[in-house]
């Protein structure tokens, strides 16, 4: 157990829907990064928030959404669900942002839309 | 350009052999980061070992070693007496020193161990 948790684990929606994912970073870690697992385009490093504040952006749609709230938990917010956005869905959390902080993964969510 | 690149999509070795993971990287930057994770078929993600670009020893843990070659720019990963569990997918990853906040992961190894 990594200490990162993620709900729900299983979601299963239509296309056109709006779903939320929700990540609680291990304790005392600040930063926080979505990562899509598809089978076709591996792990894609979506978005980072560092304490807050969002720290880098990746390959996220502009159908994607995410922020981190002051508790330090994060939600990814997923809007007009087409097919192609059925995939695994990590979130994973660091202490800080230096070199040697590894990431710590969530279990994923599992999004299939139908 | 790919930051990371694995070019063995899958992997086989017998139970109690050693074997290399082979992981190849593209950076400008001096100062970076490469990382192993773990996802077996259950799907989570687990930090195997890390290896500094100014680490002059290669990174160990437990059974896991990491041959760094910064010349070469290659980080490749060594499971020695390798067991059933260390059948999963095997992922090397970077973080670069100038961003110091995306990681790039590459596609993949699967690697499977055959009693």
């Amino acid at each position: 157990d990594s200490g990162v948790t993620q709900t729900p684990k299983h979601l299963i929606t239509a296309t056109g829907q709006r779903v939320t994912l929700r990540c609680s970073p291990r304790s005392g870690d600040l930063s926080v990064y979505w990562y899509q697992q598809s089978l076709d385009q591996g792990l894609q490093f979506l978005i980072q928030y560092y304490n807050g504040e969002e720290r880098a952006k990746g390959n996220i749609l502009e159908r994607f959404s995410a922020q981190q709230f002051p508790d330090l938990h994060s939600e990814l917010n997923l809007s007009s669900l087409e097919l192609g956005d059925s995939a695994l869905y990590f979130c994973a959390s660091s202490v800080g942002i230096l070199l040697t902080n590894e990431q710590f993964f969530g279990p994923g969510t599992r999004l299939t839309v139908l | 350009a790919q930051k990371i690149t694995q070019t063995q999509p899958g992997m086989f070795v017998q139970e109690k052999e050693a074997v290399t993971l082979d992981c190849t990287y593209d950076t400008s930057d001096q100062s970076y980061g490469l990382f192993w994770y773990k996802q077996p078929s259950s799907g989570e993600m687990i930090f195997l070992i890390y290896q500094g670009s100014y680490d002059e020893q290669n990174a160990t843990e437990g059974r896991y070693s990491l041959n760094f070659q910064k010349a070469r720019k290659s980080a490749n990963l060594v499971i020695s007496a390798s067991q059933l569990g260390d059948s999963a997918m095997y992922f090397c990853a970077m973080r670069e020193g100038n961003t110091g906040n995306q990681f790039y992961f590459g596609t993949g190894t699967s690697l499977t161990v055959i009693p």
